[in-house]
């Protein structure tokens, strides 16, 4: 069965400081990977995806993402974060069978310190 | 781009009584949406998948005939809680996805149930 793992429940962050949000999935064959954001009463919105190729994927908002098979990861990075950018994120990995069901991580808290 | 459409954002209602939640799918086609329960602080949890003009996959554990979902066209699913209660009080969001678009998937603002 597929799942991911967000080892970091709460991360705070000075505004400008870079950031790395870790994901870990486990999946038997290459995984359709997805990085979402959520803010406080809100419905999710994708970040970026990857589903083949180049391993290193940009996003919107200045994010991007590297996909690395030998680790089983997907981390989220941004080089300067803005007070904006704080809420939820949610690493997700998609199965290409049985309705393309998302399963999702247990999410990362984002805090931007001013 | 794909844009979802989730109503209502916010309903109470009383123990006993059902609610229905709408999820329309404004500028595309969605052969399949997915409905999610998310409990306060916590990830999203998958409750069923629905195909167009077919009957709800349920994931196991949630009962179908309290969470009776409803995917009548390409734009509209609907899930119902029936005789809720207030363990039911969640966030609720739906999913669509459609083919021709690159496995993609867009979500709904999300209904806040409360049942009082």
């Amino acid at each position: 069965a597929q799942s991911v793992t967000q080892p970091d429940i709460h991360i705070t962050v000075s505004e400008g400081a870079s950031l790395e949000l870790r994901c870990n999935y486990s999946y038997g064959a290459t995984p359709y990977l997805f990085w979402y954001v959520q803010s406080p009463g809100q419905g999710l919105q994708l970040l970026l995806k990857y589903f083949s190729g180049d391993t290193l994927v940009q996003g919107i908002k200045g994010f991007e993402a590297e996909f690395k098979r030998s680790q089983s990861s997907f981390n989220l990075r941004k080089p300067s974060v803005h007070w904006s950018d704080a809420a939820e994120y949610f690493c997700a990995v998609g199965s290409t069978g049985g309705g393309n069901k998302l399963t999702f991580g247990t999410g990362t808290q984002l805090k931007v310190e001013l | 781009g794909a844009v979802v459409s989730q109503h209502p954002s916010r309903v109470i209602c009383k123990s006993g009584t059902s609610v229905k939640i709408e999820c329309r799918s404004l500028d595309f086609q969605a052969t399949t949406m997915f409905w999610y329960r998310q409990f306060p602080k916590q990830s999203l949890m998958l409750m069923a998948t629905s195909n167009e003009g077919s009957k709800a996959t349920y994931e196991q554990g949630v009962e179908k005939d309290k969470f009776l979902i409803n995917h009548a066209s390409l734009t509209l699913s609907t899930l119902t809680v029936t005789s809720a209660h207030p363990e039911d009080s969640s966030f609720y969001i739906c999913s669509a996805s459609a083919t021709g678009i690159n496995y993609g998937y867009t979500f709904g603002s999300g209904t806040r149930l409360t049942v009082v």
